[in-house]
């Protein structure tokens, strides 16, 4: 089984700044990870696809990047709608896994 | 406008049985592989197991935790996934999601709340 590794756990953050989360997988998914926000008692949503490719609709301060075992989740200039928990998936190999989520706290 | 909406959702007792299903519009049913994810409560998102589209089968695949208690079947004259759920455990308390499954979730119902206890 395929383990992400999220970081940090929480954020706090003021709006405006910059926010990075990493996604670290036990072993080599090439680019097949991806990224969902989820906002309290909502369905979590797709935010970036295949490590690095934007999703329609999705605002474009939501970017990632990485390959490999390494990604990163940056949202620039956060806005206050950004709180949310951030989660990274896998579906480079079975079982499909998830990373323990991200909690950002807009300050 | 896509929409997925779960219902069956409840209160069980542990070692029973419940049936969920995941009514489609919006799209063609048939085209894709529906999955289903669950969240218990306060917790992260787990996969609980897929259906691929006939075109590549039908078959299914499912997580270590439910494997041989939990079947995922799709009718896709209806537009509807179901997950049968049994011998059900209180552990399997949880939000169940129904999605859209593209290598990547493109698409989520609302959830529908499972809980098992006695």
């Amino acid at each position: 089984e395929i383990v992400l590794t999220q970081s940090p756990d929480f954020q706090s953050v003021t709006p405006k700044e910059k926010v990075t989360i990493t996604c670290r997988a036990s072993q080599s998914i090439g680019s097949s990870l991806h990224w969902y926000q989820q906002k309290p008692d909502q369905s979590p949503k797709l935010l970036i696809k295949s490590a690095s490719q934007s999703v329609s609709g999705v605002p474009s301060r939501f970017s990632g990047s990485g390959s490999g075992t390494d990604f990163t989740l940056t949202i620039n200039s956060l806005e206050a709608e950004d709180a949310a928990a951030y989660y990274c998936h896998q579906s480079g190999s079975l079982p499909l896994t998830f990373g323990g989520g991200t909690k950002v706290e807009i300050k | 406008e896509v929409q997925l909406v779960e219902s069956g959702g409840g209160l069980v007792q542990p070692g029973r049985s419940l049936r969920l299903s995941c009514t489609v519009s919006g799209f063609t049913f048939g085209d894709y592989t529906m999955s289903w994810f669950r969240q218990a409560p306060g917790k992260g998102l787990e996969w609980v197991g897929f259906i691929r589209s006939n075109t590549y089968g039908g078959t299914t695949e499912y997580a270590a935790s439910v494997k041989g208690r939990f079947t995922i079947s799709r009718d896709d004259s209806k537009s509807v996934a179901y997950v049968q759920m049994n011998s059900l455990k209180t552990e399997d308390t949880a939000v169940y999601y129904c999605t859209r499954y593209r290598g990547y979730i493109d698409y989520w119902g609302q959830g529908t709340l499972v809980t098992v206890s006695s």
